[in-house]
């Protein structure tokens, strides 16, 4: 089985400061990660995806995350924010046979101008 | 190619009665899954479909829910006897066949039950 822990339920920052949201997993299996993203009342967009090779892997609306194995953690980061960054981010994990994704509590990103 | 598609949107009832949501996901996407996300968690699985077959159920999903893949396109989320537990977005993703290099689940936007 697998979990996820992210560990910052918000993180309040001002405009173009950077960030970083922090996720951390657990897993008896070799996984996939994945940050999603989720704007009021919507469904989850994703940001970016580690399934192998190398470890920085860049995503879309210029977030980047970093897998560490021996960490167990999924960082995710942007070194210049945007109001319109302002959403429910949400670290996931799954398995490579089902793949059905396991997520974080999710962290909530305030953009402060 | 129009991505998942969810219907309703929300759904308000009474407690007792029952509701179904529909999910058309991505055409030619052969996994299906459903979540539940109740409000300030993050999404929980309740159930995924390969083509039509129905390969693994979460101890979340009482007997009260059912979920059907009839023709391994489109799928219904049935609950039976709604209670005020059961407010919640159900999300529906779907993703391509296993083995494919592009491993992603695509969401729909989620239908948001509220049981009063």
């Amino acid at each position: 089985a697998q979990s996820v822990t992210q560990l910052d339920s918000q993180v309040p920052v001002f405009e173009e400061a950077p960030v970083e949201l922090r996720c951390n997993y657990s897993s008896s299996v070799s996984v996939y990660l994945f940050w999603y993203v989720q704007y009021p009342n919507q469904g989850l967009q994703l940001l970016l995806k580690y399934l192998s090779g190398s470890t920085l892997v860049k995503g879309i609306n210029g977030f980047e995350a970093e897998f560490n194995k021996s960490q167990t953690s999924f960082h995710l980061r942007k070194p210049s924010v945007h109001i319109s960054d302002t959403a429910e981010y949400f670290c996931a994990v799954s398995d490579r046979g089902a793949q059905k994704l396991v997520f974080g509590q999710g962290t909530r990103l305030t953009i402060n101008p | 190619d129009t991505g998942v598609s969810q219907d309703p949107r929300h759904k308000i009832t009474k407690r007792g009665q029952n509701v179904t949501f529909r999910c058309d996901p991505i055409s030619e996407h052969n996994r299906l899954y459903w979540y539940r996300q109740t409000l300030g968690q993050g999404p929980e699985f309740l159930t995924y479909f390969q083509n039509e077959a129905q390969l693994e159920k979460s101890r979340l999903l009482s007997d009260r829910f059912s979920a059907e893949r009839p023709k391994g396109s489109f799928s219904t989320l049935e609950i039976q006897r709604t209670e005020q537990g059961d407010s919640a977005m159900y999300l529906c993703a779907s993703s391509p066949r296993l083995g494919q290099s592009n491993t992603e689940a695509f969401f729909g936007q989620g239908t948001r039950l509220t049981v009063v």
